[in-house]
């Protein structure tokens, strides 16, 4: 059974901090890694990584993927409050349509 | 500009009543899927759907039953609800897996009492 684990469970960190958030996978047949950001609603998608030691970046969000020990990590720096949210990250197999989520990472920005 | 729609959004419902959740997406996307999301126990996959006509069994189908026949459309139905189904549900949608992104609903929040 596929499996993804997100550490930490929670964390609490002030405005201007930087972050990482820890995702790590036993997938079989593995094709990518997906995080979202989820506030108060629907997840919202930020990067999908199919390839080792590539970064991708958007703004102060970075992520980058490492196929050989099976784990990804989303780096946020000079964190604000708006980045207050449950971040999950989810991995997808070949051959199979369906993604396989972590429990989900609560992030608390205190201003 | 609607992408995926659920509803109903909120619903109170008493042991053993049966409901469905409608979940509409107007993407003509291929695939669609009917999560809940619990506390602690992050988004599990309910059942799933590849095309018009088909679903299959996700991680926890045991007490639901899902419908795909319209592309737009996926059906989620509770015949017998328990409050261990107390949850918030998410539909989603993609074209195709390997694009990446999933498109989700709202969620629709359901308590049985």
């Amino acid at each position: 059974e596929d499996k993804v684990v997100q550490s930490p469970l929670s964390l609490v960190v002030h405005e201007g901090d930087t972050v990482t958030l820890n995702c790590s996978y036993e997938v079989t047949n593995f094709r990518s890694l997906l995080w979202y950001k989820q506030e108060k609603k629907a997840p919202t998608f930020l990067f999908m990584l199919t390839s080792s030691g590539i970064e991708k970046k958007s703004g102060r969000l970075s992520s980058i993927l490492d196929k050989k020990e099976l784990f990804s990590i989303l780096n946020i720096t000079a964190t604000q409050t708006g980045d207050s949210a449950v971040y999950l990250c989810a991995g997808t197999n070949f051959g199979n349509e369906k993604l396989t989520f972590g429990t989900g990472t609560r992030l608390t920005i205190i201003p | 500009n609607a992408g995926v729609t659920q509803t109903p959004k909120f619903r109170v419902l008493k042991t053993g009543q049966s409901m469905t959740l409608l979940c509409a997406q107007d993407m003509n996307h291929e695939y669609m899927y009917w999560y809940r999301q619990d506390p602690g126990m992050g988004l599990r996959l309910i059942h799933y759907s590849v095309g018009e006509g088909t679903t299959a069994k996700g991680e926890v189908p045991d007490g639901y039953n899902v419908s795909r026949l319209k592309k737009q459309n996926f059906l989620l139905g509770l015949e017998s609800a328990a409050p261990s189904q107390t949850s918030v549900y998410f539909c989603a949608s993609n074209q195709r897996v390997n694009t990446g992104e999933l498109f989700f609903g709202e969620g629709s929040r359901l308590t049985v009492l």
